[in-house]
């Protein structure tokens, strides 16, 4: 079993609707978890970032962490032809580098 | 957060040559790193380089192969050594830092391109 294991899609909504993205994870030390977003040809874009349990919020995206079931969620409202990309999960645990999921790709349709 | 400057973007090599990529951060940093990203897969952590001692490699990656530098505190090398058709990848510098000053990587630069012919 991989450590983070991450939907590649492709997935692919209309303009407006709400998207959600999960990634599960295996290794209950993980305490930092982070989305990112990564158009063609660009790195890795820091979108989000949660601490330990619970929810965050930012403008469109929410981040959801459930540690008891080893399970993180972003969730994209009202999503727009821009938001077209390469979305990847990543988790560490305390001073260790970052574990990235495979992404998953998103395309908007106007 | 640190604004990272990668260079080269792109290039094709030629096999059994080397390719060396800076990555240049606007601000000091303690730690840097280096990750590879293979088409259709996600980022893999190759080393984690921090200035005034030796890169920490990980699993699979070895410093013969990928030798890094870190002359200071605002500036690394990742030197890809011999090189073939397999290391065609994306390299990726990160930095570490942000809120909670954890050294787990945070900002990335936007990458270089490496094709190996």
């Amino acid at each position: 079993q991989k450590e983070v294991e991450q939907d590649p899609g492709p997935l692919s909504v209309p303009e407006g609707a709400i998207v959600s993205l999960n990634c599960t994870y295996s290794n209950s030390a993980f305490q930092y978890f982070m989305w990112y977003r990564q158009y063609s040809r660009k790195g890795p874009e820091l979108l989000m970032y949660t601490y330990s349990s619970g929810n965050k919020e930012d403008g469109r995206f929410t981040a959801q962490v459930d540690k008891s079931s080893k399970y993180i969620s972003l969730f994209i409202r009202d999503s727009q032809p821009s938001d077209s990309a390469t979305y990847l999960c990543a988790m560490s645990a305390l001073g260790t580098a970052l574990i990235f999921g495979k992404g998953t790709t998103l395309s908007v349709s106007s | 957060s640190a604004v990272i400057s990668q260079k080269p973007s792109r290039d094709i090599c030629q096999r059994g040559t080397s390719l060396t990529i800076q990555c240049q951060v606007d601000s000091q940093v303690t730690m840097m790193f280096w990750y590879r990203q293979q088409p259709g897969q996600s980022l893999t952590l190759i080393a984690t380089a921090n200035q005034g001692s030796e890169a920490t490699y990980e699993s699979g990656f070895v410093i013969d192969k990928f030798p890094i530098s870190r002359p200071n505190l605002t500036f690394s090398t990742l030197t890809v050594s011999n090189m073939s058709p397999e290391d065609s990848s994306i390299y990726l510098c990160s930095v570490g830092g942000g809120q909670t000053r954890i050294n787990y990587g945070y900002t990335f630069g936007s990458g270089t391109r490496l094709t190996v012919v």
